[in-house]
């Protein structure tokens, strides 16, 4: 298994409060990325980084930013949290940017009240 | 832009029934197309996917894809459904532009494998 951990795993939280969320890897990955699985929506991205410092939003970026100071460390982070953003949120991760397939941590479950 | 279509969210078989997940997708240019699997509680896992190499892909665990251009479809099949088959199924599709292995995910198909 890729060496991918998000943390925390589980986070309840109030509605306005900010919200950080991390995921370290352990491969060396040059891309980087934060989807968010809703039902009937499937996963959608939020972000991607793509190096050091360099990231670009995804599909549902409004109200999440993220930061890249590592090649290890991408944090997501939710600067007013609401309760659209209850949610389970996955970081993958992909070596290339060809057809290189995409590793998956094993989710935060943030509920925001 | 890309996209995909996953038709029935939820689909039911017996054990050493045909699995069938349909995706169709809509791309411009030639896809570069995937099916991940989720088990509960768990993060997504390559089942298999699609790079123009070969029109049927063999994934792991028994499962295969056929991409259809006529069709725009990418199906997935297993002769033989068996217990541990059931999870969630997306089907996606590479995006074209910018780096990375940027995905669009389908809405996800739920199997159920009954005795």
């Amino acid at each position: 298994d890729a060496g991918i951990t998000q943390s925390p795993r589980h986070k309840v939280t109030e509605t306005g409060t900010p919200v950080t969320l991390r995921c370290h890897q352990t491969e060396n990955h040059r891309y980087m990325y934060w989807y968010r699985q809703d039902p009937g929506h499937g996963l959608r991205l939020i972000h991607y980084s793509y190096g050091v410092k360099d990231t670009d939003k995804g599909e549902v970026s409004d109200g999440y930013s993220v930061s890249r100071s590592k090649t290890e460390d991408f944090l997501l982070t939710l600067e007013s949290a609401t309760s659209s953003q209850t949610s389970v949120y996955f970081c993958a991760i992909s070596e290339g940017q060809s057809n290189e397939k995409l590793f998956f941590g094993s989710g935060t479950q943030l509920s925001v009240l | 832009a890309q996209s995909v279509t996953q038709l029935g969210s939820h689909v039911s078989v017996s054990e050493g029934a045909l699995v069938l997940l349909r995706c169709n997708y809509s791309s411009s240019v030639p896809p570069y197309l995937f099916w991940y699997v989720q088990y509960p509680n768990q993060g997504l896992q390559l089942l298999l996917k699609y790079t123009s190499a070969a029109t049927l892909v063999k994934g792991i665990n028994g499962f295969e894809a056929e991409f259809k251009k006529s069709e725009t479809s990418f199906h997935l099949t297993k002769p033989s459904a068996h217990m541990s088959d059931a999870a969630e199924y997306f089907c996606a599709v590479r995006g074209v532009t910018g780096g990375g292995n940027k995905l669009t995910f389908g809405t996800g198909t739920q199997l159920k494998v009954e005795l």
